[in-house]
C-alpha cells in the first residue's frame, strides 16, 4: 500500500495568508522528499525537494520542513495567491527503488 | 525538446480494443517513468525505465499492460483488450537519473474507455 498521506485532504485560505499542507510518510529509509503542483489539466509541476540530511529548505514563497522523528513533511506557502489554486503532492524516495511514491494530494483553494 | 511531450491528450476507445500511448522525455534524461492517475486520485506509479537496464515492471496492474523504450528515449504505454477500470489520466515523467531527482511531467493522455 502507499506509505505517504495527507492530513487534510481540502484547504482554504484566504488570499494573503500563509498556507501550510502537511504529509506523513512511513518509509524511514526515505531519503529524498519532492513537493508537486498540480493544475487542473496539466501534469504535477516541480516545486521544491528536501533531502534527508536537511530539515528546512526555502524556495520563492514556499519553504518545505522536514521532521524525520515522526516523519512529517508540510509545505508552507507564504501569502498565498489565487494562482495557487491547485492540487499539491508530497512524494518520498524510499531510497531502494528508483520510482517516487506519491500520496493522494491536497485541493488548496485561495479565496480571493 | 523543451518538455516531455505525450501523445494523444485525449483518448477515446471502445472496450476491449488496444490502445497506444507515447512519452517523449527530456533529451538526456536517463530515466522515464509512467503513472496512472484516476479522477481525483493520487498518482500510481506503473513502470519506469533507466538507462540500458531491465525496466521496473512492478506497478503494472495486469499482463494487459506493457511498455517499451527504444533507443533509449521515446517510450510507448500499450494497454491491451481496454476495460472501463482503465480509464484514467496516463502521466509521463522523465529524470536525469532515477531516484533522487525531480521528475518533469508530461500533461498526460486522459483515456477514456466507453
Amino acid at each position: 500500500g502507499e506509505s505517504v498521506g495527507l492530513h487534510l485532504p481540502t484547504l482554504s485560505v484566504q488570499e494573503g495568508d500563509n498556507s501550510i499542507i502537511n504529509c506523513a510518510y512511513s518509509n524511514s529509509a526515505s531519503d529524498y522528499f519532492i513537493w508537486y503542483k498540480q493544475e487542473s489539466g496539466k501534469g504535477p509541476q516541480f516545486i521544491i525537494d528536501i533531502r534527508s540530511n536537511m530539515d528546512k529548505r526555502q524556495g520563492q514563497r514556499v519553504t518545505v520542513l522536514l521532521n524525520k522523528t515522526v516523519k512529517h513533511l508540510s509545505l508552507q506557502i507564504a501569502a498565498t495567491q489565487p494562482g495557487d489554486s491547485a492540487v499539491y503532492f508530497c512524494a518520498e524516495n524510499p531510497g531502494s527503488q528508483g520510482n517516487l511514491i506519491f500520496g493522494k494530494g491536497t485541493k488548496l483553494s485561495v479565496k480571493p | 525538446g523543451a518538455g516531455v511531450s505525450q501523445s494523444p491528450s485525449n483518448k477515446v476507445t471502445e472496450k476491449g480494443k488496444d490502445v497506444e500511448l507515447r512519452c517523449d522525455p527530456i533529451s538526456g534524461h536517463t530515466a522515464l517513468y509512467w503513472y496512472r492517475q484516476s479522477l481525483g486520485q493520487g498518482l500510481e506509479f506503473l513502470i519506469y525505465f533507466q538507462g540500458n537496464s531491465a525496466p521496473d515492471k512492478s506497478g503494472l496492474p495486469s499482463d494487459r499492460f506493457s511498455a517499451e523504450r527504444t533507443g533509449g528515449s521515446v517510450s510507448t504505454l500499450t494497454i491491451q483488450r481496454t476495460q472501463q477500470e482503465d480509464s484514467a489520466v496516463y502521466l509521463c515523467a522523465s529524470s536525469l537519473i532515477s531516484g533522487s531527482y525531480g521528475y518533469t511531467f508530461g500533461s498526460g493522455t486522459r483515456l477514456t474507455v466507453v
